[in-house]
Formats: C-alpha cells, sequence, structure tokens
C-alpha cells in the first residue's frame, strides 16, 4: 500500500508569490491534516479536512488556505508568500476523521526568499 | 490550551534502554502518541497510546502514561545506532485530527 505522497518535495518561490502544495493520502483514507514545521515554532497544526469539509483550523493568517477533493486528495495554498512562510509543510493521512492512527508524509520544504 | 513539553536531548550508548520523557496539560487528551524523525524525512509513528491506558509495550517500545501526573514516558530498550533521530511526544484532545506536538528530544546513541 502507498504512503501519504507530497508533491513537490522542495521549493523555492520569491517573497509576495503564492504557492500551492499537494498531499495525496493513504488509499482508503479521507482525513488529511497539514502541519507547519519550523526550528523556531516547531510543528504547529495548520487545518484539518474530512470529506472534502475543513473540520479544524489553527492560528494562522488568512494567506493559509487549503481544500480537498472528492478523491481525498487535499492540497494547500499560500499566498502572498513571506520570508517566515520557510518551512517543511507535512500532510497526515488519516482512514476517518476520529480514527486514532494518522500517518505522515515526506513534506515538501518551501524556502521563500 | 494544550502544551507538550519534553527535553531537548539525550545520549546513550549502543545497547543501553533510552527513556524519553514528556509532560502534557490537556486533561482532556484522547490520544498520547509518539512519533518519530529522521534527518530530512517525515514524521514516523512509532505507538500510540489511549488515555484510559498506563502500559504499552510494542517489541522494543515501551510506553508508560500516568494520567494523573500527566507524564508519558517512551523506552526504547537496546538502544541501537539506527535509533538515532528526534523524538516527538504528541497528544490530541477532541474527536478531531488536530494534534499538538512537542518540541522533540533529539537521541544520539553513541557506538
Amino acid at each position: 500500500k502507498a504512503g501519504v505522497t507530497q508533491t513537490p518535495r522542495y521549493l523555492i518561490k520569491t517573497r509576495g508569490q503564492q504557492v500551492t502544495l499537494s498531499c495525496s493520502p493513504i488509499s482508503g483514507h479521507r482525513s488529511v491534516s497539514w502541519y507547519q514545521q519550523t526550528p523556531g515554532q516547531g510543528l504547529q497544526f495548520l487545518f484539518e479536512y474530512f470529506s472534502e469539509t475543513q473540520r479544524n483550523k489553527g492560528n494562522f493568517p488568512g494567506r493559509f488556505s487549503g481544500r480537498q477533493f472528492s478523491n481525498s486528495r487535499s492540497e494547500m495554498n499560500v499566498s502572498t508568500l513571506e520570508l517566515g512562510d520557510s518551512a517543511l509543510y507535512l500532510c497526515a493521512s488519516s482512514l476517518e476523521d476520529r480514527g486514532p492512527e494518522a500517518f505522515f508524509g515526506q513534506g515538501t520544504r518551501l524556502t521563500v526568499v | 490550551g494544550e502544551d507538550v513539553e519534553q527535553s531537548l536531548f539525550l545520549s546513550v550508548r549502543e545497547g543501553d534502554s533510552s527513556v524519553i520523557n514528556c509532560t502534557y496539560t490537556d486533561s482532556s487528551s484522547t490520544y498520547l502518541y509518539w512519533y518519530k524523525q529522521e534527518p530530512g524525512a517525515g514524521l514516523q509513528l512509532l505507538t500510540y497510546i489511549f488515555s484510559n491506558m498506563d502500559m504499552k509495550q510494542d517489541q522494543r517500545l515501551t510506553v508508560l502514561l500516568n494520567k494523573k501526573d500527566k507524564h508519558l514516558s517512551l523506552r526504547i530498550a537496546d538502544t541501537q545506532t539506527g535509533d538515532s533521530a528526534i523524538y516527538f511526544c504528541a497528544e490530541r484532545s477532541g474527536g478531531y485530527q488536530k494534534v499538538t506536538f512537542g518540541t522533540g528530544t533529539k537521541l544520539q546513541v553513541i557506538p
């Protein structure tokens, strides 16, 4: 069974641009969560989607948005990029919204210059 | 709000046991997790424990939960060099998938 796939693995963007990251969950999983990992703030929850609905949102500005498609694949978008958005963005996949196990992808390393 | 704390660094000799500790504040935590992260990689789910359990053992890993003190520990028996990584404690409360992570403990295994 394939794991969680995040694309692209690495990305370099310029301040002010926007970026879209993609996450394909494990086959059959319907819940996708996103996290930002930085050296200063550690791992922080961004948002969670289940059956195309956002269930929960972390404390991030409105520049961070996401969506989930009917096949459970998810995208997150960051507009008007800032230097501080440089981070590893991790996606986690769960069978259902209340299941105990969440499996993470390898992440997308975003660098904003 | 939820808060999870861990010590930053642990060094052990190969073959010894490692014990990584964690404290959390949310008394309504449902699940508590241990994740492993190797350099340049994502998070690997090692194990988790439901909040009404005291202990869970899985091969070389033993998780102990003291709910009264809100203390979680991960014991790795016969630690190997391949166990060198950052270990994250995490907790989840409520029904959905929002997980709060600790700062991570970097485990260094000395050959």
